[in-house]
Formats: C-alpha cells, structure tokens, sequence
C-alpha cells in the first residue's frame, strides 16, 4: 500500500482554523485519499474523503493538490473536542481491487488550547 | 440506531488462556475488519472479511483466529499462541461501495493479560 506522511503534532488555539497536511508522493491514480480522526480510547472516525476534487462536509474541508502528491485536512474553527489523532490514508479504489483495506500510520496528534 | 457493537469495553485474562472479543454490525455492510492498536501507535490490520465464510489474514494475523458465520458478527479469538496479547482491539465494518465510502469503527476492547 502506498504510504503517507503526516506531522507527529501539531497545535492550535480555539476557534482558530487548522491546516494538517499530509504528503503521499507514491499515490497511484486509483487511490482515494481518506482521513480519519481517533479521540482518545475510542475507536477512529471518519472526517472526510476525496479522488482528485477538493471536498467539503460538515466536519472539515479536504484540499488536494493538482498532482495528488499532497493534500490538506482543513478545520475551519477548531474547538476543544477536535483535540485527536488524525489519519491521512490512501485506499486503493474498491473498483479494481474489490474491498479494500485501511493502512494507518501514526497519525497527527492535535493539540488544541483554550 | 445502526453501528457496530464490540463487547466488553475492558477484558482480563490470565496468561495462556484463549478469549474471544466479540463484534457485532447492524449497518448491513458485507467487509468487516480487526484492528490491534499498542500505545502511541497506529492500528494493525489482524484480519478482515468481505463475505460471510471467507476471511483473509492481514498484516499480523499469528496467534489469531476469526469466524464469519453471520454477516453480522466477525468474533476474534486472541489464542494463546499469541505473544504479546495486551492491546486496544477494534473491530469496523464498511461496504464494497466502488467510491470507497467510510468504514465504521466501534468503540474498542481493551484486553490486558496477566
């Protein structure tokens, strides 16, 4: 599976937006790029996913670059309970490959202050 | 309300004893995936499942054993074979949707062997 790489931490202040950026330069161009968040000692969540379009949902907005080689988790205000591990994941098209499968990484600890 | 239900939150064992963890989905979905998480680290595909009777082993598979009997339920079996069983084990389940929808996490059990 290709591989990503994320920032151990990053932090932000309340309500301040939030870029985390994610580089995935062996991306193949059937790979989607999924991101997930993890609160402590609970399962992952899913935030957001995208092909090649930048992608929006209630939760955080997703930018890709035009070559696909790098993308952008963006919160646009973030607040203490958005304090998490975030997983930037490439997943192999279902198309293809049938049901595949979720490599994680270590992920992005956010750290956000009041 | 739909999800996936694992069972018991927290489990203890003595060394040398086989435990099943128990995961239970009513969200329909046809893959079904374990996970093993060790402090500060990312998830680890044990095994996974895309149709009832049928299971593949994922990255760590050893010491581990599953059954797909139901579509809804994929028990895990941490045998005593496995060296270091103490870990957060989450189970998720997800469609074979080709635009690669999202995979739903439960909560997690925490296995610690003594």
């Amino acid at each position: 599976d290709a591989k990503t790489t994320q920032p151990n931490s990053m932090e932000s202040n309340e309500e301040e937006p939030v870029h985390l950026p994610c580089n995935h330069s062996t991306i193949s161009g059937t790979d989607y790029i999924h991101w997930y968040r993890q609160l402590p000692s609970q399962g992952p969540e899913y935030v957001i996913h995208g092909l090649t379009s930048n992608v929006n949902n209630r939760m955080a907005s997703l930018a890709i670059a035009e070559d696909r080689k790098s993308s952008t988790l963006i919160l646009h205000r973030a607040t203490l309970r958005d304090a998490a591990v975030y997983y930037c994941i490439l997943r192999p098209s279902q198309i293809l490959s049938g049901y595949s499968t979720l490599t994680f990484g270590k992920g992005t600890m956010l750290l956000v202050s009041p | 309300d739909g999800g996936i239900t694992q069972s018991p939150k927290y489990l203890f064992r003595k060394e040398g004893q086989n435990v099943t963890l128990s995961c239970e989905q009513n969200l329909n979905h046809d893959a079904m995936y374990w996970y093993r998480q060790d402090p500060g680290q990312g998830l680890r595909l044990i095994y996974y499942s895309q149709i009832v009777n049928d299971f593949q082993k994922g990255d760590i598979a050893e010491g581990y054993s599953v059954s797909r009997e139901k579509k809804e339920s994929f028990p895990l079996t941490v045998t005593s074979a496995q060296k270091n069983p103490t870990a957060f084990y989450l189970c998720a389940s997800s469609t074979g949707a080709p635009t690669n929808t999202e995979a739903f996490f439960g909560q997690g059990t925490r296995l610690t062997v003594v």
